[in-house]
């Protein structure tokens, strides 16, 4: 069963500054199943980046997704206020089930 | 724009069955997967099923023997029913536009088991 690792657990940065999240797979997967979703509190997850690159219909490009194999990547280039919130990443292929990361909390410092 | 929104009761007893609705508007249910994930309260989020709008469905194995995922496309709706509820199963339950991957969802409901 695969697992998807995310860290750090929680990420406490400043507006303007760069943030890195990682997502770590039990087993190499392809990077065509590869997304990454936002939540704010109280609301639903949106999706960010599918195929571990490609950004989602209005997401801005500040976002910006990376990785291969084991190993994926979302950066925020500067973070705006608005970009405070949980992060998850999620694997998804022709298999019956999905699986997602158990998120990491981008907090403002 | 699609707009996708649960509906059903925000408490249920132990050992009765959890149902809810997700009525889509805005756009067609025909030619889609559609979803039901949940996300118990300050946890993450969990796959419970999906349907096609010809009926056909698949389930999370850790729920299959509880879950019931139904479509109505003649109103644009689908549901969940889960039986044998517990408090594990309290949580957000939240209806998407999908079957793997989710670019539509509704706002959520919270269902509570006590």
């Amino acid at each position: 069963e695969l697992v998807l690792t995310q860290s750090p657990g929680t990420l406490s940065l400043s507006p303007g500054e760069r943030a890195t999240l990682s997502c770590r797979a039990s087993q190499s997967i392809s990077s065509s199943y590869l997304a990454w979703y936002q939540q704010k509190t109280g609301q639903a997850p949106r999706l960010l980046i599918y195929a571990t690159s490609t950004r989602a219909t209005g997401i801005p490009d500040r976002f910006s997704g990376s990785g291969s194999g084991t190993d994926f990547t979302l950066t925020i280039s500067r973070l705006e206020p608005e970009d405070f919130a949980v992060y998850y990443c999620q694997h998804y292929d022709n298999s019956p089930m999905y699986t997602f990361g158990q998120g990491t909390k981008l907090e403002i410092k | 724009q699609l707009q996708l929104q649960e509906s059903g009761p925000g408490l249920v007893k132990p050992s009765e069955t959890l149902s809810l609705t997700c009525s889509v508007s805005g756009g067609s249910i025909y030619n889609y997967y559609w979803s039901w994930i949940r996300q118990p309260p300050g946890k993450g989020l969990e796959s419970i099923g999906y349907i096609y709008y010809t009926g056909a469905t698949n389930y999370n194995p850790s729920l299959k023997s509880r879950v019931t995922i139904s479509i109505d496309t003649s109103k644009s709706q689908f549901s969940l029913k889960l039986s044998s509820v517990t408090a594990a199963d309290t949580a957000i339950y939240y209806c998407a536009r999908g079957r793997a991957l989710f670019n539509y969802w509704g706002q959520g409901t919270l269902v509570t088991v006590s």
